[in-house]
């Protein structure tokens, strides 16, 4: 398997726009995590989805954000309207059942969001 | 409340040094798992070493080993022989089951840890 694929890498967009990340998990996983990693707040989990279905979403900081999966091998997390502050690495991450041996979340190469 | 602790922002170590990385972590779940990653400036998240809740030993991966308090709620990161390539950030996670279902893994603040020549 490839690992988590995420697109794009890099991200630039104006203030005001909507922007549109979008995440492969490993095939065969059942979870889906968004993170979004900045300085000052480090790795926040955002969303997180077991077998396509939202489990929490009280990570989302607003009502801009909302995440999708419309199958076991695509997830969407839109942000609109985009502001400045919204700038930061957005990760995805994968991984299986439980909370036993082999359940570490496989993490994508991330998007680097930079809103102007 | 913070469930992932680690109190260090930054570290030193000389090379060829070990170098013990803190971590303390909150939950009620019985059933939990505890990891480590490395994030090197690339950017990349990097899984180094498991420990569960219910196992008896500490993990060891190589290099790497974490030293497991479970009544004191800690897990460590302990590298031996530190080397330059360890430079980076290091988070200690968790695994668990919230009341809100299925399982989620939440990180800590990150070490940076800085290794000298």
């Amino acid at each position: 398997d490839a690992g988590v694929i995420q697109s794009p890498r890099h991200e630039v967009t104006e203030m005001g726009q909507e922007v549109t990340l979008r995440c492969k998990p490993i095939s065969g996983h059942d979870y889906l995590f968004w993170y979004r990693q900045t300085m000052m707040r480090g790795l926040e989990l955002l969303i997180y989805f077991n077998n396509n279905v939202p489990i929490d979403d009280s990570g989302m900081p607003e009502d801009r954000f909302s995440a999708k999966m419309p199958n076991a091998s695509f997830s969407t997390l839109k942000i609109q309207p985009s502001e400045p502050r919204d700038s930061a690495v957005y990760f995805c991450a994968s991984s299986l059942q439980g909370a036993g041996k082999d359940t570490e979340a496989f993490f994508g190469q991330g998007t680097r969001l930079t809103v102007v | 409340a913070q469930k992932i602790t680690q109190t260090q922002p930054g570290m030193f170590v000389q090379e060829k040094e070990a170098v013990t990385l803190d971590c303390t972590y909150d939950t009620s779940d019985p059933s939990y798992g505890l990891f480590w990653y490395k994030q090197p400036s690339s950017g990349e998240m990097i899984f180094l070493i498991y420990q569960g809740s219910y196992d008896q030993q500490n993990a060891t991966e190589g290099r790497y080993s974490l030293n497991f308090q479970k009544a004191r709620k800690s897990a460590n990161l302990v590298i031996s022989a530190s080397q330059l390539g360890d430079s980076a950030m290091y988070f200690c996670a968790m695994r668990e089951a919230p009341y809100t279902g299925g399982f989620k893994t939440i990180f800590g603040a990150g070490t940076r840890l800085f290794v000298k020549a």
